[in-house]
């Protein structure tokens, strides 16, 4: 079954470096998604992008962050200026199609970010 | 805003007990009701789904119903087994677009032999 992959598991940096987090949705998705789980607390919507453009963003999404669709298959979440509040799991999402009711997202595996 | 409430965890359980694992939402109009699974070191999994009030998910065993009287999602399994155990995620998407998921805090299961 195809899937989300994302790189890497784990990424950590030093707070005011910029960081790249990687991944690869499914290859005849369209939609693509960044989400955020803080250590104990919910996972929460980012940014939604399609057709080489932000769609949505949630108030987390401010000026240090940025997506990136640079080929046909990578999407990148770059984050500028890391702060320590920025650690965090990071899940990137794909979908087929968005009109539909009750399509489901599909995960990558997650890129746990530690800054230090 | 949309939002999703879920059952505080961890949760232990024995092998072949019954798990329920609540769930209430808020939405504006429909929204389509899915339960994530992550097993440990792995992503989220679609575990199951409704999209209209009445609705029974189902898969592996687990069902959720889909309570528009209640705003509820349910999660249940009538015989959790050790390889149940996981962290289970309640999460909701609105109408029209269905584009943005809201999820609940995640509840860790954890299932003894």
């Amino acid at each position: 079954e195809p899937e989300v992959t994302q790189t890497p598991s784990h990424q950590v940096t030093q707070m005011g470096q910029e960081v790249i987090l990687r991944c690869v949705p499914i290859s005849n998705h369209l939609y693509f998604y960044w989400y955020r789980q803080i250590l104990g607390q919910k996972v929460e919507f980012l940014v939604s992008f399609y057709n080489n453009e932000i769609s949505e963003k949630s108030e987390i999404f401010d000026d240090q962050f940025s997506v990136e669709r640079p080929d046909g298959s990578n999407f990148t979440l770059k984050i500028r200026s890391t702060k320590l509040e920025d650690s965090a799991m990071y899940f990137c999402a794909s979908r087929e199609t968005r009109g539909r009711a009750g399509q489901p997202q599909h995960f990558g595996d997650g890129t746990r970010l530690s800054i230090l | 805003g949309d939002s999703v409430t879920q059952m505080e965890g961890p949760v232990t359980l024995s092998e072949e007990a019954f798990l329920t694992i609540n769930c209430t939402y808020t939405a504006t109009g429909y929204p389509s009701l899915f339960w994530y699974v992550q097993y440990p070191g792995e992503g989220l999994q679609l575990l199951l789904k409704a999209t209209k009030a009445d609705d029974k998910g189902s898969n592996k065993g687990f069902e959720a119903t889909y309570r528009k009287e209640t705003t509820s999602f349910h999660l249940e399994k009538g015989s959790v087994q050790v390889s149940d155990s996981a962290v289970y995620f309640c999460a909701l998407s609105g109408n029209p677009t269905g584009n943005q998921f809201y999820f609940g805090t995640g509840t860790s299961l954890t299932v003894i032999p």
